[in-house]
């Protein structure tokens, strides 16, 4: 299993980016996948997820509207999921994780993480 | 989606045992057995450590144990070692297919 994510970079306010996670080694068919964020010295902060058939998408009230996960299966063991960030705010400055969930199930943990990415929101 | 209240530090020596409280509400904690545990070391990701209140995933050491009581959970490291100065993360499903992580705590071993 291995989570890469990329995309990253400093950004000004109100604009977007798109942070992506290149994910092999399962089958997003089998897991859900979330995007968790942790700000510079602060704690881990909750953003996203995604259902294993990637219709069903969920977010924390402080990006809802603002932000969309996506994913992408190419085939059994190679699968992109995305972030896109609209309407960035300083506050949105953080190291972006993707997560793999054990299982499909709701409340699962998340037993693989990517290193993560880290976007700066700043003028 | 407040985060669920976790002492800033707690700290022991080694050897000793203790207990880390995850306080929420009726709406996440409290009302599903959804509570997961991360160890994060600094520069490190985060690794999933309490699944489901109190499951240990594979390899994790059995020093490592996790509770529920009401609206609170609680992690308990006994035989406390060096290597388990690190942050700790509770985190909870709400119900509304959506979580919430503690505010953290930072473990010393004296």
């Amino acid at each position: 299993v291995r989570l890469v994510e990329s995309g990253g970079g400093v950004v000004q306010p109100g604009r977007s980016l798109r942070v992506s996670c290149a994910a092999s080694g399962f089958s997003f068919t089998s897991h859900t996948m979330h995007w968790v964020r942790q700000a510079p010295g602060k704690g881990l902060e909750w953003v996203a997820v995604i259902s294993y058939d990637g219709i069903n998408k969920y977010y924390a009230d402080s990006v809802k509207g603002r932000f969309t996960i996506s994913s992408i299966s190419r085939d059994s063991s190679t699968n992109t999921l995305y972030l896109q960030m609209n309407s960035l705010r300083p506050e949105d400055t953080a190291v972006y994780f993707c997560a793999r969930a054990t299982t499909i199930a709701d409340g699962a943990g998340l037993d693989y993480w990517g290193q993560g990415t880290l976007v700066a929101v700043s003028s | 989606q407040s985060a669920l209240a976790q002492p800033a530090s707690v700290s022991g020596s080694p050897g000793q045992s203790i207990t880390i409280s995850c306080t929420g509400t009726s709406s996440d904690v409290g009302a599903f057995s959804y509570v997961t545990w991360y160890q994060q070391h600094p520069g490190k990701v985060p690794k999933l450590i309490i699944y489901d209140v109190s499951g240990r995933p594979s390899g994790v050491s059995n020093r490592f144990s996790g509770s529920k009581s009401g609206d609170t959970a609680s992690l308990t490291i006994s035989g406390l070692q060096p290597e388990d100065e690190a942050d700790y993360y509770c985190s909870s499903y709400t119900g509304t297919h959506t979580y919430v992580f503690g505010t953290g705590t930072k473990v010393t071993v004296l």
